[in-house]
């Protein structure tokens, strides 16, 4: 894998499901893999930073792992609200490249 | 709370016209970067910016573009002969040179260059 690479594009769910998504990136010269949160119309916001293999770092319904050696995070929300919906961005590296994002899409 | 501010927010322009975009970083950050997206497209990186020299630029940063920091506030983006292609929302962001917030970017609101 050259780039980032999210997956899925995007997702549709029903309020209280769980859902996650996946960013792949080049498992060598890890630096830090970033998570962010992009809603409609605001500025990305960051959510997580993660620089060691097998962190797993949480914050309130959201939750990151991290696999350096095969060169993959994954991003959990746990009981989706309405306010989850955005569109949720990884970056790579020190000159921080970001993939194409997932956008989720909370239904009442 | 801190944040990082562009201006214009939003900028019209004839194609071939020069544009310069603002930033102003957080004023204890040392690493600035700016990145834009054309619209329904992803976030790409453009150039990144410490210590007074470009650190690392992408494919998409060619000789139409350059970076500059005249004061100690602002951070610049020009662009010297803008096309069609050129209309996107341009993000500027900063991040602190070390400690626990050194590997977070805080965003600017962004500014959105529309070249007709």
């Amino acid at each position: 894998i050259l780039n980032v690479e999210q997956s899925p594009q995007s997702l549709h769910v029903q309020e209280g499901d769980s859902t996650n998504f996946t960013c792949s990136f080049p498992s060598s010269n890890f630096y830090a893999l970033h998570w962010y949160r992009w809603e409609t119309a605001k500025s990305p916001e960051a959510l997580f930073v993660m620089t060691l293999n097998g962190d797993e770092k949480k914050k309130g319904r959201i939750s990151a792992t991290l696999n350096t050696k095969e060169g993959y995070s994954y991003l959990y929300i746990k009981g989706s609200q309405p306010e989850d919906s955005a569109t949720y961005l990884c970056a790579f590296g020190n000159d921080m490249r970001f993939g194409a994002g997932t956008r989720l899409t909370v239904k009442p | 709370e801190p944040e990082v501010t562009q201006t214009p927010s939003h900028q019209v322009t004839q194609m071939g016209q020069e544009v310069i975009l603002r930033c102003v970083p957080i004023s204890n950050h040392l690493y600035f970067y700016w990145y834009r997206q054309i619209l329904g497209q992803k976030v790409e990186f453009l150039v990144s910016f410490y210590n007074n020299e470009i650190s690392e630029k992408s494919e998409i940063f060619d000789d139409q573009f350059s970076v500059e920091r005249p004061d100690g506030s602002n951070f610049t983006l020009k662009i010297r002969s803008t096309k069609l292609e050129d209309s996107a929302m341009y993000f500027c962001a900063s991040r602190e040179p070390s400690g626990i917030g050194a590997n977070v970017l805080t965003f600017g609101a962004g500014s959105r260059l529309t070249v007709l």
